[in-house]
C-alpha cells in the first residue's frame, strides 16, 4: 500500500514563496504528481516527476527524491488565486494497466494580502 | 474538447434509494477512474477501467457499490441502497493509457443522502 504525508494547512503572503512538502512510502512507484483543487471544484494537474530533480513550470516547480521518498511543490510570486488545496499523489502501475494514483490528504494553502 | 462530463452535478436522495452517477470520458482516453472525496477520508480511488474493462475495484467500499463501462464513452457508478455515509463528492477522471500521465477530472457529483 501507500502512505502519503503532507501538512494540513499553510499560510503565506502575496508575492512570497511557499514550499509544500510531501513524503511517501510505496511499492511500485511510478511518478509523483501534484494537483491543485480550489474549493468546490475538481482537481487539476500541476506537475509530474518520475526522475529525481527539479521540474519547473512557470511560477510552479516540483522536486523529487526517490531515495528519500520526498517531494515538494514550490510556488513563487504567490497570488491570491493560489489559495487552494494542493494534493500530492503517488503513481503506481501494474503490467498492462494505466497509472493509478493514490492521493494525500491535501495541504490547504491560504494566501494573505 | 468538452472535457470529462458528469451528471448529475448534485443529487439529494433518501436513505435506501438507488443512485446512479454518470460519466462521459474525454474522447480517445482509454482509462477511466471513479473517485470519492470526503473531508474525513480525502480523495479515494474506487475503481478504474482500461479499455472498458474493470481493472481494480479494491477501493469499492462494499457490495452496495457497482460500476459499469458498457462502451468507451460512458460509465456509471451505482449505489443501491444508498446510506447517509455515502454522502460525498464523486469524481470521474480519464486519461490516455499508453502515453499520458495526467488524469483529467470531471466537475464531480455532490451526493447527499438523507
Amino acid at each position: 500500500g501507500q502512505n502519503i504525508d503532507q501538512p494540513t494547512e499553510m499560510t503565506a503572503t502575496e508575492g512570497a514563496i511557499v514550499q509544500i512538502n510531501c513524503t511517501y512510502q510505496t511499492s511500485g512507484f511510478n511518478g509523483l504528481f501534484w494537483y491543485q483543487q480550489h474549493a468546490g471544484e475538481a482537481p487539476t494537474f500541476l506537475s509530474y516527476n518520475v526522475l529525481d530533480g527539479l521540474e519547473e513550470k512557470g511560477r510552479f516547480s516540483s522536486f523529487l527524491s526517490r531515495s528519500k521518498g520526498y517531494s515538494y511543490l514550490l510556488l513563487k510570486e504567490l497570488q491570491m488565486k493560489d489559495s487552494a488545496s494542493y494534493l500530492c499523489a503517488v503513481g503506481t502501475i501494474s503490467s498492462g494497466s494505466a497509472r493509478q494514483l493514490t492521493f494525500g490528504s491535501g495541504t490547504q494553502l491560504t494566501v494573505l494580502p | 474538447d468538452a472535457g470529462v462530463i458528469q451528471s448529475p452535478r448534485h443529487e439529494v436522495t433518501e436513505m435506501g434509494q438507488e443512485v446512479t452517477l454518470r460519466c462521459k470520458p474525454i474522447s480517445g482516453h482509454n482509462s477511466l477512474f471513479w473517485y470519492r472525496q470526503t473531508m474525513m477520508r480525502g480523495l479515494e480511488l474506487l475503481i478504474y477501467f482500461n479499455n472498458n474493462v474493470p481493472i481494480d475495484d479494491s477501493g469499492m467500499p462494499e457490495d452496495r457499490f457497482s460500476a459499469k463501462m458498457p462502451n468507451a464513452s460512458f460509465s456509471t457508478l451505482k449505489i443501491q441502497p444508498s446510506e447517509p455515509r455515502d454522502s460525498a463528492v464523486y469524481f470521474c477522471a480519464s486519461s490516455p493509457m499508453t502515453s499520458g500521465h495526467e488524469q483529467y477530472f470531471g466537475p464531480g457529483t455532490r451526493l447527499t443522502v438523507t
